[in-house]
């Protein structure tokens, strides 16, 4: 299997602009996980899926992220208007039916300026 | 606020010693514990984990030990190889499929 796969890998736009995050996980994962990693706050959870469903979204920080799953093998997360303070590293993540041991994808490196 | 903490961020230690790496946690409903480990440009990888119900587990060179009176496990490597030297974090949770991430300890193993 190729593990958890991200697109892009490295994004720069400018404030403003409408950002989109692909994540396509493992085949046969029930959960999807969306992570955001900055120095200051660490890895923390935006959001997670559950067969699809959206489970648990008390992570996203405001109404500008919004997260999809229209299917088991392709989420998106997306951010509009993208302000500087959202420049992180994005990580999707999936995992079987017990939740605790997750396989990252290998980020995207957003960059807002 | 910061549910699971790793302080000493980083951390040098010599090729074939041990490398102990610490975290406490905050929340005592927290029954899971694991270990993630992450190269440059890459997402973290699952190393070790841990039942509350249990106060250590071994894999390997990896034993991780929980001590939950004092809300605190470690990683213990050994021997330590140059290919271990990575960011390693500390997660926890308790069932509801969040996982809570110390913000990691970059250890360096000097061949």
């Amino acid at each position: 299997d190729a593990g958890v796969i991200q697109s892009p890998r490295h994004e720069v736009t400018e404030m403003g602009q409408e950002v989109t995050l692909r994540c396509k996980p493992i085949s046969g994962h029930d959960y999807l996980f969306w992570y955001r990693q900055t120095m200051m706050r660490g890895l923390e959870l935006l959001i997670y899926f559950n067969n699809n469903v959206p489970i648990d979204d008390s992570g996203m920080p405001e109404d500008r992220f919004s997260a999809k799953m229209p299917n088991a093998s392709f989420s998106t997360l997306k951010i509009q208007p993208s302000e500087p303070r959202d420049s992180a590293v994005y990580f999707c993540a999936s995992s079987l039916t017990t939740p605790n041991e997750q396989f990252f994808g290998p980020g995207t490196r957003l960059t807002v300026l | 606020d910061q549910q699971v903490k790793q302080n000493s961020p980083s951390l040098s230690v010599q090729e074939g010693r041990i490398s102990i790496l610490n975290c406490d946690y905050t929340n005592s409903m927290f029954d899971y514990f694991l270990w993630y480990k992450k190269y440059p440009a890459e997402g973290p990888t699952f190393l070790i984990s841990i039942s509350s119900i249990k106060d250590k587990n071994e894999d390997g060179r990896f034993t991780v030990f929980l001590n939950k009176s004092a809300k605190h496990l470690s990683l213990h490597i050994v021997p330590s190889q140059p290919g271990d030297s990575a960011v390693y974090f500390c997660a926890a949770t308790y069932g509801n499929n969040r996982l809570a991430f110390g913000k990691g300890n970059q250890v360096v193993v000097i061949p």
